[in-house]
């Protein structure tokens, strides 16, 4: 089963508008990391905002934040204000901290190519 | 600056040949990683390290080895009994149970 889904292949949005990138996940580990990653077309991944399943606040780091609802396993990325530079693709991944032998490591969604037009 | 270096950007490879991808890092990091990407796709892990001198296999570790003969190096190769080995590698590397990890620039890999 997958553990990270990102429903969203795709998305255009107009210049200055507010843009939420959907991401579901699946543990069992009760304690457990989100993270959300920008990769523009140079191939290089960019941390944007990290989140803790214990966090009692949403994470915020500038125009991101991190939409968390644990109940429904939800850990959605909102931009404020998009820019032309925000187009990129967008990954979103989890790190179980007690990953009960498993593997270390980020799991990762499949992506959502956000461009965003003038 | 800190920071991860892979070496080469792009890599071409013939079939049945062995390549060796490079990664330094620079940030004192005890963790590192490779990992695998391929169009239109997330990443998958290929292999981890949490310390010098000792490796894990991640999900998809067939058809590649690494070492760590050093914290700040930690060398992918991808052997001719990978089947499939044309992708996007990234090398990464992380220090702390819940921080970020770091990513280096990337290699493509072609085989032709």
């Amino acid at each position: 089963a997958q553990k990270i889904t990102q429903t969203q292949p795709g998305m255009f949005v107009q210049e200055k508008e507010a843009v939420t990138l959907d991401c579901t996940y699946d543990t069992s580990d009760p304690s457990y990391g989100l993270f959300w990653y920008k990769q523009p077309s140079s191939g290089e991944m960019i941390f944007l905002i990290y989140q803790g399943s214990y966090d009692q606040q949403n994470a915020t780091e500038g125009r991101y934040s991190l939409n968390f609802q644990k109940a429904r396993k939800s850990a959605n990325l909102v931009i404020s204000a998009s820019q032309l530079g925000d187009s990129a693709m967008y990954f979103c991944a989890m790190r179980e901290l007690y990953s009960g032998g498993g593997a270390d490591g980020l799991t990762f969604g499949k992506g959502t190519h956000l461009i965003i037009q003038p | 600056d800190g920071g991860i270096t892979q070496s080469p950007k792009y890599l071409f490879r013939k079939e049945g040949q062995n390549v060796t991808l490079s990664c330094e890092q620079n940030l004192n990091h005890d963790a590192m990683y490779w990992y695998r990407q391929d169009p239109g796709q997330g990443l998958r892990l290929i292999y981890y390290s949490q310390i010098v001198n000792d490796f894990q296999k991640g999900d998809i570790a067939e058809g590649y080895s690494v070492s760590r003969e050093k914290k700040e190096s930690f060398p992918l190769t991808v052997t001719s009994a990978q089947k499939n080995p044309t992708a996007f590698y990234l090398c990464a590397s992380r220090q702390g149970a819940s921080t970020e990890a770091f990513f280096g620039q990337g290699t493509r890999l072609t085989v032709v």
